[in-house]
């Protein structure tokens, strides 16, 4: 079946300008995972929704990024008045519900702020 | 909070032959999940091998087996008869079960080894 994915794959946008990134899960998968990966360095945890519900943004670095699931399925990312410093890839990853369900993640999207 | 550590940056090996890479981690609970990831050039995630923390028999899949230490909080990973193919950066993480609203599931990485594997 289809994987996750993730829209645009790679996005330059000059600093100022807000942008927005798209995930759309597993299909049946309730929790959703956001991801973010500096150039040669592991993923940090951005935030999580369990359905339509947040329940973790304890990683958003600031009140520029933003994240919402409306419908508990596709997920958006939003940045606004990106800095060259969010450059990096952010990476969404879906799971079932249960305990120590595997998360399988999205290709990303590249985001360079110029 | 929790932590993971993986204190080398590169390593290398010859192909067909043996190598660890090493991965630390600091908690206060006794019921989480380890975790090694493959992102090979093309930047994918990849599960590579998870270990149930309760489960005291160390995890395999095929070439690839785990030394997990739970007392000293160590999760080794052997790749065996090393293949071109297993070139890429390993990430070793950490998380909690994931079954409730307090106890997210959230992955928490280590800083990545680059493997280069000779011919």
């Amino acid at each position: 079946g289809a994987g996750v994915s993730q829209s645009p794959r790679y996005k330059v946008t000059k600093r100022g300008q807000d942008v927005a990134l798209r995930c759309d899960p597993i299909s049946g998968h309730v929790s959703l995972y956001w991801y973010r990966q500096a150039l040669g360095q592991g993923p940090e945890f951005l935030t999580y929704f369990n359905y339509e519900a947040q329940q973790d943004k304890s990683g958003l670095p600031n009140d520029r990024f933003s994240a919402e699931r409306p419908e508990g399925s596709i997920s958006t990312l939003t940045i606004q008045r990106t800095e060259q410093r969010d450059s990096a890839m952010y990476r969404c990853a879906s799971s079932l519900a249960g305990r120590g369900r595997e998360q399988y993640f999205g290709p990303g999207t590249r985001l360079t702020v110029t | 909070a929790q932590t993971v550590t993986q204190s080398q940056p590169e390593m290398s090996v010859q192909e067909a032959e043996t190598v660890t890479l090493s991965c630390t981690y600091d908690t206060s609970e006794s019921d989480y999940y380890l975790f090694w990831y493959k992102q090979p050039p093309s930047r994918q995630m990849i599960l590579v091998i998870r270990q149930e923390a309760y489960k005291q028999q160390n995890a395999t899949e095929n070439r690839f087996s785990v030394n997990f230490q739970k007392a000293a909080k160590s999760f080794s990973l052997k790749i065996s008869d090393s293949q071109l193919g297993d070139a890429a950066m390993y990430f070793c993480a950490y998380r909690t079960p994931g079954d409730g609203s307090s106890n997210t599931g959230k992955l928490i990485f280590g800083q990545g080894t680059t493997l280069q594997v000779k011919p």
